[in-house]
């Protein structure tokens, strides 16, 4: 049981390139979410998933877009990298959502220069 | 948006000793509170939580005490250990989303 599961861990970009972290969690959970870390800052919502074919925006959407083909994969995408999105991207989930405590990866630290 | 807080950013404790990580709510209609512990270069991990039904709640070493009339929740280490070094984070629930706060850095010294 691996849990939550994010690749890249370390990723440079370049302005205007785009990429896909992934996110994949083996624990069957209904509930998938994406935060940024950003320093001295708390965890922000980007988007989040009450299941497959279900998502929708958090506090932070601009700039990203997410799919939910599967329970167990929510990739989220960077279309057109700007500096602003440089931060630590973790991927979470939880059984039932607000009531149910969140599991989340070991982040991946991205820098867009 | 909610605003968590903390009130310190950084704590150092001696090894052995017990530490206290406070953390202050605004929103009074938040109902479950969670706290996580996040060692450098991995992400935060469940520690304790509390529902606002409850004033304290015990786990290994570890005690929540939530006091709702001031919107104030603290994290209680008992005999802090090297390990135990890392950023602790408090969150509240309030609808259907978790809101963060910024985190406290607990240092322990051998």
């Amino acid at each position: 049981n691996a849990g939550v599961t994010q690749t890249p861990k370390f990723r440079i970009l370049k302005i205007g390139q785009s990429m896909t972290l992934q996110c994949t969690q083996d624990m069957n959970h209904n509930y998938m979410y994406w935060y940024r870390q950003d320093p001295g800052m708390g965890l922000k919502l980007i988007y989040y998933s009450v299941g497959a074919g279900i998502t929708d925006k958090g506090e932070v959407p601009n700039g990203y877009n997410v799919s939910r083909s599967t329970t167990e994969d929510f990739p989220l995408r960077l279309e057109l990298a700007a500096p602003s999105q440089t931060s630590v991207y973790f991927c979470a989930s939880s059984k039932q959502g607000r009531d149910e405590k969140l599991f989340f990866g070991s982040g991946t630290q991205l820098s867009v220069l | 948006g909610e605003s968590v807080g903390l009130h310190l950013p950084t704590l150092s404790v001696q090894e052995g000793d017990n530490s206290i990580i406070n953390c202050a709510y605004s929103n009074s209609a938040s109902d479950y509170f969670i706290w996580y512990k996040q060692e450098s270069g991995k992400g935060p991990q469940f520690i304790i939580d509390i529902r606002s039904n409850m004033d304290k709640r015990q786990g290994q070493r570890v005690t929540v005490l939530l006091n709702k009339t001031v919107k104030h929740l603290s994290l209680q280490i008992a005999a802090t250990q090297p390990g135990d070094s890392a950023v602790y984070f408090c969150a509240e629930i309030a609808g259907n989303q978790f809101y963060f706060g910024t985190g406290t850095s607990l240092t322990v010294i051998p």
